[in-house]
């Protein structure tokens, strides 16, 4: 079945240095959405990514789609205290019906 | 108003007692979901509410029960739960079941001893 991969698991970065979390899919995606739930929190929306090679920015945040649509990449720059949580992917899957499901999520920690 | 409301916050029970978990949204949402959240896990798929029929049903035990009065309320009727059933449970809408960008309550923290 589909599969949906994340990297790093976790990543521990100095407050001010830049942070990156991957999303692989190991099939052709229609789009894709990213969430972030902070500790203790519940996910909220980020963004989501429809068309081939798209890139978004939210501020510090650049979301890019691949070319081939089956990865996504997440990347803030100069990491804050308000940044730490986890970042997860969510992609739709057909099995026997349609659903969405998240990526295992990456970890992010920032040390002040 | 993109709020999704979920009571109680936190919940404790016993094996053999029984609870409901409520939640509401009044953005005219169309589908409404219930995931459960283990610690340092992705939330998983419970259930898909979709013009308030139950549209998906991921093998859940049937000691959890989804209900859906209307459009604007979700319900999680709980009864005879185990200790792993302990978990963060979360409920999510979105315009239409087909439309993928989800907006998630704050979740009940459940304890089951």
């Amino acid at each position: 079945g589909q599969q949906v991969m994340q990297i790093p698991q976790y990543q521990h970065v100095q407050e001010g240095e830049d942070f990156t979390t991957y999303c692989n899919s190991s099939t052709t995606l229609s789009n894709i959405q990213w969430y972030k739930q902070r500790p203790g929190g519940h996910p909220v929306f980020l963004i989501q990514l429809v068309k081939s090679g798209e890139v978004k920015k939210q501020k510090r945040l650049t979301f890019q789609f691949g070319e081939a649509k089956k990865n996504s990449s997440l990347h803030i720059t100069a990491t804050q205290t308000t940044d730490v949580g986890t970042y997860f992917c969510a992609v739709r899957v057909r099995t026997s019906y349609d659903k969405v499901i998240f990526g295992p999520g990456t970890s992010l920690s920032v040390i002040p | 108003d993109t709020e999704v409301t979920q009571t109680p916050k936190h919940l404790v029970m016993g094996m053999t007692n029984k609870k409901s978990l409520k939640c509401e949204q009044h953005m005219g949402h169309r589908a409404m979901y219930w995931y459960k959240q283990k610690a340092k896990k992705p939330p998983e798929l419970m259930f898909v509410y979709s013009y308030e029929k139950l549209s998906i049903n991921e093998s859940v035990p049937s000691r959890f029960s989804p209900e859906c009065p209307n459009s604007s309320l979700l319900n999680l009727h709980l009864h005879a739960l185990q200790p792993e059933d302990s978990a963060l449970y979360l409920c999510a809408s979105s315009q239409v079941f087909t439309q993928n960008i989800q907006y998630f309550g704050a979740g009940t923290r459940l304890s089951v001893l």
